[in-house]
């Protein structure tokens, strides 16, 4: 069965730090990997989406990026963070093709100081 | 963007009544339809979807209805329970399979 994995599941950190958030998907390959936001008692914002290794798209302007060094594991990282950039951070995955389904981890809870 | 969003930011039922969520979407291309629940500090967890060419579905203890003449779709849970509060979300998907525009929420609250 597959899996996703989040870390870490809550974070601080002061306005102007970097920021690295990982995740991870087992049991399955090629998927097509997601980062969303979500601010307190909202929806979901997506920030990133991904269908290969290397190959990243981005939804909104921001100072937020993603990468993904492997088939499995997608980063979303900052060089300085703003107090706007608080939030849950969430990514998901699905499979590749014209499948639609996508499955979320755990979850990131974000607060900038 | 597409706009999706609920009619209801916040709907307390009785535990063993029926729940209906509704959801309104703006974009009448939009082909393919999911709601998830989810619990306080988790992800979000599939429940049931809709494709556009169909307008009911059938779930354990759910159904998705999908009018797209008003662009209008519904969760109803039968016999709600407890372990049903959660905030439930909407998404639309429009022939992008790796975009999904989400609504902001509905909260169910299910009193014992």
């Amino acid at each position: 069965s597959q899996t996703i994995h989040q870390w870490p599941a809550t974070l601080v950190q002061p306005v102007g730090s970097p920021l690295s958030l990982e995740c991870t998907v087992e049991g399955t390959s090629n998927p097509n990997l997601y980062w969303y936001r979500q601010a307190a008692g909202r929806g979901l914002q997506l920030l990133f989406y991904s269908v290969g290794i290397g190959q990243i798209s981005s939804e909104v302007p921001q100072n937020l990026s993603a990468s993904r060094p492997q088939d499995r594991q997608f980063i979303l990282s900052s060089k300085k963070l703003l107090l706007s950039d608080s939030g849950f951070y969430l990514c998901a995955w699905s499979r590749g093709g014209r499948t639609y389904e996508q499955y979320f981890g755990p979850g990131t809870r974000l607060t900038v100081t | 963007g597409e706009s999706v969003g609920l009619h209801l930011p916040t709907l307390s039922v009785q535990e063993g009544d029926n729940s209906i969520i509704n959801c309104a979407y703006s974009n009448s291309a939009s082909d393919y339809f999911i709601w998830y629940k989810q619990e306080s500090g988790k992800g979000p967890q599939f429940i049931i979807d809709i494709r556009s060419n169909m307008d009911k579905r059938l779930g354990q203890r759910v159904t998705v209805l999908l009018n797209k003449t008003v662009k209008h779709l519904s969760l109803q849970i039968a016999a709600t329970q407890p372990g049903d509060s959660a905030v439930y979300f909407c998404a639309e998907n429009s022939y992008n399979f790796n975009k999904f525009y989400f609504g902001s929420g509905t909260k169910l609250n299910v009193k014992p």
